[in-house]
């Protein structure tokens, strides 16, 4: 198993601001994983975080959007940038055990207003 | 994007009473999760299949799959007001397959 410490447990930011979530992790891992999840839908990736490269985002994702930092094996920082309302969103990270199974940090969830 | 459909969008029941929850996918998996949220909390790891399996049972909960139909059943037994939550699937597929959660099943549980 593992456990994920995320904080801010949730935020309100003024629009044009921007925000840091941090995800520490009680172990070492190859991969955190960033997910968003907008009201009343589901968990949508948001990308990849591998230590000592670059995340890999998906499709609809832009590091200028959502910067992502992987300075340790332990640790991982998304920033949602520039923030407008449409990004009130809950932010979850998340890791991966064996077959995939995912255990998640607490989620940030971030009123933009 | 997301692959699976899941249905019904909003449960609600007694407590004492069972809950099905269902899931179909669109693509081969490796296997398929379920997970719960509470309150827009942190997603709970609840139970895993495998594709090659076909039920399995956990305390209270018993999952099927039936790869033939890309389909999955959630069923909690005799519910409790503590299981009110919204439940996902997710499903794995491919060599390095990402998890692509489903839209979810919002139970409400009265006492």
């Amino acid at each position: 198993s593992a456990v994920i410490s995320q904080k801010p447990s949730r935020d309100i930011c003024q629009r044009g601001t921007s925000l840091t979530i941090q995800c520490q992790v009680d172990s070492q891992v190859t991969m955190m994983f960033w997910y968003r999840q907008q009201p009343g839908q589901s968990l949508t990736l948001i990308a990849t975080a591998n230590q000592g490269s670059e995340a890999t985002y998906e499709s609809g994702f832009v590091i200028d959007k959502f910067p992502i930092s992987r300075p340790n094996l332990t640790f991982s920082t998304l920033t949602v940038s520039n923030m407008s309302p449409e990004d009130s969103s809950i932010y979850l990270c998340s890791v991966d055990k064996q077959d995939r199974k995912a255990f998640f940090g607490q989620g940030t969830r971030l009123t933009v207003v | 994007s997301q692959q699976g459909e899941e249905d019904p969008q909003a449960l609600s029941i007694q407590e004492g009473e069972n809950a099905t929850m269902n899931c179909s996918y669109k693509t081969s998996i490796n296997n398929l999760q379920w997970y719960r949220q509470n309150s827009g909390r942190g997603l709970v790891h609840l139970i895993l299949i495998r594709s090659n399996e076909r039920e399995k049972h956990s305390g209270r909960l018993r999952v099927t799959l039936d790869t033939s139909k890309k389909s999955s059943s959630l069923l909690i037994t005799a519910s409790r007001a503590a299981d009110t939550a919204s439940y996902f699937c997710a499903t794995v597929g491919g060599v390095g397959g990402k998890l692509i959660f489903g839209q979810g099943t919002e139970l409400s549980v009265k006492p």
